[in-house]
């Protein structure tokens, strides 16, 4: 079955580490975007890659880093620079820019220690 | 102001229920999704609409450009209906991006 998957789906770190989590889609599709979800929030977008070796800065990319090396992967790095890095963040892709159907995964719990 | 504003926050209602979730938007857009996000995180898109209306089982969405607004419906609610629903407008002004409004969160109690 073609869908988005993501892991791991609940991440402890503590406070100073990198962590990376995994976005992963066989649906064959071009566009894929990182969102981070807190409570009583809208989600917000961090980066997107409309095709292979290209990403762009979404609204709150600062402390976060991807690489798009792969159309199937698109692989989010929670850095030691991001100031509140707990939440939960979705991956999500679409057959093309965001005015196609969106796809997303089933979500990434991160807590910081 | 949210450029995209959700209305009601919070809703409860009984199984049987008509239910009516509404999403106003303050911008120019050229398509609007109805997200459907379960209790352990994992979001599902319902509809993508530009204009009129779209109807898939139970589901029925609209959307008025002129007034910039859209609603959910949900007829005879049940139980597993019980979610948060999200409404996202992709804006043509500007920085063209999707932007997310803040959730209902929607019980159905048997």
């Amino acid at each position: 079955d073609g869908g988005i998957t993501q892991s791991p789906k609940y991440l402890f770190r503590k406070e100073g580490q990198n962590v990376t989590l995994s976005c992963e889609q066989n649906l064959n599709h071009d566009a894929m975007y990182w969102y981070r979800q807190d409570p009583g929030q809208g989600l917000r977008l961090i980066y997107y890659s409309q095709i292979v070796n290209d990403f762009q800065k979404g609204d709150i990319a600062e402390g976060y880093s991807v690489s798009r090396e792969k159309k199937e992967s698109f692989p989010l790095t929670v850095t030691s620079a991001q100031k509140n890095p707990t939440a939960f963040y979705l991956c999500a892709s679409s057959i093309n820019a965001p005015t196609g159907e969106l796809f997303f995964g089933e979500g990434s719990r991160l807590t910081v220690l | 102001k949210n450029e995209v504003e959700q209305s009601p926050q919070n809703l409860t209602a009984q199984e049987g229920e008509f239910i009516t979730i509404n999403c106003s938007y303050s911008v120019g857009i050229s398509a609007l999704h109805w997200l459907q996000q379960h209790p352990g995180g994992g979001i599902v898109s319902l509809f993508m609409l530009s204009s009129g209306k779209k109807k898939h089982g139970r589901l029925i969405a609209t959307i008025n450009i002129q007034e910039k607004h859209s609603s959910l419906h949900i007829t005879a609610s049940h139980p597993r209906d019980s979610a948060v629903y999200i409404c996202a407008v992709f804006i043509i002004q500007g920085a063209q991006k999707l932007v997310f409004g803040q959730g209902t969160r929607l019980t159905i109690n048997p």
